[in-house]
């Protein structure tokens, strides 16, 4: 079946540094799209990427969708303690399938 | 707010015992989805309805059952419960089949003793 890895599972940043978390498919997707999940909170969803080769930006946050559609990246530039939380992405092989979470990159922030 | 609504909000129970987790989906949402997260672990699905019909099954144990009424909400049953069932359950509706945006709700947050 559909898998979807994230890496790293866990990212520990200093304040105001940039770091990506990376999300990778084994099979094609037609879109791919990212929640947050803050301490003790419930995903909410971010941003849905469709074609490819795509780039959305979210002020800090910007996300990418790979040429073969089967992986993404998330970079947050400058990072902040209210960076702090679990990214999920998630993707769909076609519309009507429903969406595979990958784990989560758990993120950390050092003041 | 996302508009998902889930009861209770917390459950301490034995095990051994049986406990349903009601879900209500946002407005106009068709399909109902279960998602079992354990101390700090990834989302794990369990199962998806679309319109009162079981339309995706996941790693769900065959303890639990779920079924989605006519009016679209849902219940998550789960029976004879184990410690290692403790977890946050979430249910998430989206509009449609799926692939599309899926909006959680607060999720419930079982403790079996």
């Amino acid at each position: 079946g559909q898998q979807v890895m994230q890496i790293p599972q866990y990212q520990h940043v200093q304040e105001g540094e940039d770091f990506t978390t990376y999300c990778n498919s084994s099979t094609t997707l037609s879109n791919i799209q990212w929640y947050k999940q803050r301490p003790g909170g419930h995903p909410v969803f971010l941003i849905q990427l469709v074609k490819s080769g795509e780039v959305k930006k979210q002020k800090r946050l910007t996300f990418q969708f790979g040429e073969a559609k089967k992986n993404s990246s998330l970079h947050i530039t400058a990072t902040q303690t209210t960076d702090v939380g679990t990214y999920f992405c998630a993707g769909s092989k076609a519309a009507g399938n429903k969406l595979t979470f990958g784990g989560g990159t758990r993120v950390l922030v050092k003041p | 707010d996302s508009g998902v609504t889930q009861t209770p909000k917390h459950l301490i129970t034995a095990t051994g015992q049986r406990v349903t987790l009601r879900c209500s989906p946002r407005s106009g949402d068709l399909s109902v989805y279960w998602y079992q997260q354990s101390l700090d672990q990834g989302l794990q699905f369990l199962i998806q309805y679309y319109n009162g019909e079981e339309r995706a099954k996941g790693n769900i144990l065959e303890r639990f059952s779920a079924q989605q009424f006519p009016d679209l909400h849902s219940e998550l049953n789960l029976s004879s419960l184990e410690l290692g069932d403790s977890a946050l359950y979430f249910c998430a509706s989206s509009a449609r089949l799926g692939g599309e945006t899926q909006y959680f709700g607060p999720g419930t947050r079982l403790l079996v003793l």
